[in-house]
């Protein structure tokens, strides 16, 4: 079935560094990809996403780009602050009907 | 426009015992979904309802029952409580248009003692 991979562990970087955060998916189709984000305490939102090969979706100066020929959609950011600390899910929807299978997360930690 | 909002946000349950668990949708959307988000794991998806039919269903045993609403409320109903059943449960509302944004609610915090 469907599934996402995202890189192990937690991330930990100082203010003003790039971040990376590794996704890669498994589908048979072609399904839209999200980009999720979770602060402590709170519930999911929406912080990007991509329906089609080649698209970039961007938000709040975070970025991914569907790549069909890897099934990936890495997620990153060329300079973090203190507030982007949270957990960041990777997400498919292969008939696009929010029907979304998620990854395991990356909790992202930004030192002042 | 109102979010989504649950009920409780926090509540303890005894293994064996059922929990009903409450969502109110987004105005203007007919479609709720539930997950479940075990602690340091992503959301799993449980079911979701369209215009108060089940429209799909996740890995999850039969004890693990919905109901949909006129008004596109949902419940999420879990019978038999098991321990492993602790989790942040999640609902999402959607339009049930392709390509729409679904939006979560604060999620209800579980813990089956």
């Amino acid at each position: 079935g469907d599934s996402v991979t995202q890189m192990e562990g937690p991330v930990t970087l100082s203010e003003e560094a790039f971040l990376t955060i590794n996704c890669t998916y498994t589908a048979t189709g072609y399904p839209s990809l999200f980009w999720y984000v979770q602060y402590p305490g709170e519930g999911l939102q929406l912080l990007l996403k991509a329906t089609k090969a080649d698209d970039k979706g961007s938000n709040k100066g975070f970025e991914a780009t569907y790549r069909k020929e890897t099934t990936s959609f890495h997620l990153e950011k060329g300079s973090v602050q203190v507030s982007d600390s949270a957990v960041y899910f990777c997400a498919l929807d292969e008939i696009r009907d929010n029907r979304l299978a998620f990854g395991k997360g990356n909790q992202v930690v930004v030192i002042p | 426009e109102t979010g989504v909002t649950q009920s409780p946000t926090h509540l303890i349950k005894t293994r064996g015992q059922q929990v009903t668990l409450r969502c109110s949708s987004q105005s203007g959307h007919n479609t709720v979904s539930w997950y479940q988000q075990a602690l340091g794991q992503g959301p799993q998806f449980i079911f979701q309802y369209y215009r108060e039919e089940e429209n799909g269903r996740g890995n999850f045993p039969p004890r693990f029952s919905g109901l949909q609403f006129p008004n596109y409320s949902s419940e999420l109903n879990v019978n038999a409580l098991e321990l492993d059943d602790s989790a942040l449960y999640l609902c999402a509302s959607s339009s049930g248009q392709a390509n729409t944004e679904a939006f979560f609610g604060q999620g209800t915090r579980l813990t089956v003692v």
